[in-house]
């Protein structure tokens, strides 16, 4: 079974709506999660690296004001695209890695964003 | 940012033949994975490949690496048309433990 679970797998919002991506690790404590952005036909883009209990490290060109990310707890990371556009339609998953998961990195099932 | 390229951006073969795909990378690696992904899907962890290591089989898949030539390939013997997919490498960084960083993805057709 999923060791990472990404809720919810799909969602419409309208254009200037905020949408929250929820990124759970069910079996394990997961001190750095990772979120990717893969657009249709391309690869996955590192979004951001996400630390337990402190601020996430953004890419460079990635605007930190549009995607909140809030990693409150070992076990859950929150993405939100805030004020979406038509153009942050995307495939949006997340990673998870801890010692207690010996370091290997489980990955989501992702979330499909569509701003209409 | 992406590490690398991969080769070819789409391989289209005949079931039962072999498939290669390649993949090149920038920076010193911990190890490099080779991930797939059908169409819309999640991703599916195939292998892993440690810097120390320089060929991994699993099944069907069998993966080399070359740290001086900062490259990999993977082989797919024997493909059936389940094998169709998008495959992407990804290598995690020195120092950057959980960091992947992917390529540009193959994307493999398997005609039955």
């Amino acid at each position: 079974g999923a060791v990472v679970s990404q809720h919810p797998s799909r969602v419409i919002c309208k254009s200037g709506t905020s949408v929250k991506i929820e990124c759970r690790s069910l079996d394990f404590q997961a001190t750095t999660m990772f979120w990717y952005r893969q657009f249709p036909k391309q690869s996955l883009m590192l979004m951001a690296t996400s630390n337990e209990g402190s601020k996430a490290t953004y890419e460079q060109g990635v605007e930190k004001d549009k995607f909140l990310i809030n990693h409150a707890s070992l076990t859950l990371s929150t993405l939100t695209v805030t004020s979406a556009h038509p153009e942050d339609s995307s495939f949006y998953i997340c990673s998870a890695a801890g010692q207690s998961s010996g370091n290997t990195i489980y990955f989501g099932e992702g979330s499909w964003l569509t701003v209409v | 940012s992406q590490q690398g390229e991969e080769d070819p951006q789409a391989l289209s073969i005949q079931e039962g033949e072999n498939a290669t795909m390649n993949c090149s990378y920038k920076t010193s690696i911990n190890n490099l994975q080779w991930y797939r992904q059908n169409s819309g899907r999640g991703l599916v962890h195939l292998i892993l490949i440690r810097s120390n290591e320089r060929e991994k089989h699993s099944g069907r898949l069998r993966v080399t690496l070359d740290t001086s030539k900062k490259s990999s390939s993977l082989l797919i013997t024997a493909s059936r048309a389940a094998d169709t997919a998008s495959y992407f490498c990804a290598t995690d960084s020195l120092g950057n433990t959980g960091k992947l960083i992917f390529g540009q993805g193959t994307t493999l057709q398997v005609k039955p």
